[in-house]
């Protein structure tokens, strides 16, 4: 099983402030790792495929990179819509996995 | 654009069955793979089960297989998880998702709970 780790666990920042959100892969996924949004009480939201494209209507603020094991989630200036939990996941090989999330507070 | 509505959690005594189903509209259900996910209390999301559109293909996470088992009745628009010999770590929102593989779950469900306590 493909073990995805996010870094770091919570994320403490103030409206305008960019955010950089880590995702380490156990082993190479190529670029077939996803980015999802996830609000308590609410669905999770796809962000983010094949680690660089932007799913339908998702902001340009959001950006993903990286490729084998090492993979970034960049929000470039925090909205207030944006403090969530975002979760990685991977397509690679089955299982699918998720990883552990990083929380994005107001600070 | 789609949408998805699950159906059927609720509270079970541990070891019994349950079964949940997850509702399409708005979108040719039978040309789509699906996916189940849950998120137990205080946990991340994992991922549950696949299966392709036709059912040709079914695939499990360790920690469900051989338990639940992953349906899809095209005729109905509705995806399907039988859980059986249910367990307290089970306990979870479990949500059902539209899954366009290498583009990723684009369209999820707003979950169904699933307590499992005596």
């Amino acid at each position: 099983e493909i073990v995805l780790s996010q870094s770091p666990a919570t994320l403490s920042l103030s409206p305008g402030d960019r955010a950089t959100l880590s995702c380490w892969a156990s082993q190479s996924v190529g670029t077939y790792l996803t980015w999802y949004q996830h609000k308590p009480g609410q669905a999770p939201r796809l962000l983010i495929y094949g680690a660089s494209n932007r799913a339908t209507g998702i902001p340009a603020r959001f950006s993903g990179s990286g490729s084998g094991t090492d993979f970034t989630l960049t929000i470039s200036s925090l909205e207030s819509e944006d403090f969530a939990i975002y979760y990685c996941q991977q397509r690679s090989r089955w299982p699918l996995t998720f990883g552990g999330g990083t929380n994005v507070e107001i600070k | 654009q789609g949408q998805l509505v699950e159906s059927g959690g609720g509270l079970v005594e541990p070891g019994v069955s349950l079964r949940l189903s997850c509702a399409a509209s708005g979108f040719t259900f039978s040309d789509y793979h699906m996916t189940w996910m849950r998120q137990a209390p205080g946990k991340g999301l994992e991922w549950l089960s696949y299966i392709t559109a036709r059912s040709s293909q079914r695939e499990y996470a360790d920690s469900v297989k051989g338990r639940f088992t992953i349906s899809r009745d095209d005729a109905k628009k509705s995806l399907y998880l039988q859980m059986n010999s249910l367990r307290a770590e089970d306990t979870a929102v479990y949500y059902c998702a539209r899954d366009l593989m290498l583009r990723g779950f684009d369209i999820w469900g707003q979950g169904t709970v699933v307590t499992v306590s005596s």
